[in-house]
């Protein structure tokens, strides 16, 4: 069955830095985009950035282009978010999701990343 | 960047009532639009696509609608798993966008 599974957050300074994974099973991995999703404490869903299945494509939000940086490996099967000079505002849980067109189809559990002095 | 509106915010019903939860995009999306349900402390679930396509799995009391800039999402015979919030999602461009999310709460 298909599995995406989020690991790396924590608890981060304003102005610091986080690596996202993104581990996936289930699925031919190097045939779909991957996308990133997040969602601040008790709000709504925010699309953050997406990669396609070569990772000759990447796209991202206005509120993390210049900060965040998407990567892929497809021989392990895994996505990266690399997320540098974090803002209180990038206090979220961040999802993976496998991509099907533009629309999620499958979800990791996802993971929080606090940032906090 | 396509801004989407649902409507209400929230709702109350109870076990066997018929729902409608509405989304309006900001300028024309075709049909490219999405429904997710989530429940608190878990992920969304992709429910329909391309506004009226049901995904694997799901239940046929759900079912979607619409074109352009209008779509609902209807629940014709409320469960008590279908205690949620839904989003709807625009598939139609980057950057992907969602609808702020209404909460259907038990009456």
């Amino acid at each position: 069955q298909v599995q995406v599974v989020e690991s790396g957050g924590g608890v981060v300074q304003p102005g610091g830095s986080l690596r996202l994974s993104c581990a996936a099973s289930g699925f031919t991995f190097s045939n779909y985009g991957i996308h990133w999703v997040r969602q601040a404490p008790g709000k709504g869903l925010e699309w953050v950035a997406v990669i396609s299945d070569d990772g000759s494509f990447k796209h991202y939000a206005d509120s993390v282009k210049g900060r965040f940086t998407i990567s892929r490996d497809n021989s392990k099967n895994t996505v990266s978010l690399q997320m540098n000079s974090l803002r209180a505002d990038d206090t979220a849980v961040y999802y993976c999701a496998k991509a099907s067109g533009k629309n999620f189809d499958y979800w990791g559990q996802g993971t929080l990343v606090t940032v906090s002095s | 960047d396509i801004q989407m509106t649902q409507s209400p915010s929230s709702v109350s019903a109870s076990v066997g009532d018929r729902v409608t939860i509405t989304c309006r995009a900001s300028q024309d999306i075709s049909s490219w639009l999405a429904w997710y349900q989530q429940k608190p402390g878990k992920a969304p679930k992709l429910l329909i696509y391309a506004t009226s396509s049901l995904q694997s799995g799901v239940p046929s009391r759900f079912s979607g609608s619409g074109s352009g800039t209008d779509f609902t999402l209807t629940i014709s015979s409320l469960q008590p798993e279908d205690f949620a919030t839904y989003y709807c999602q625009q598939a139609h461009s980057f950057p992907l966008t969602f609808g702020g999310g209404t909460k259907v709460e038990i009456k």
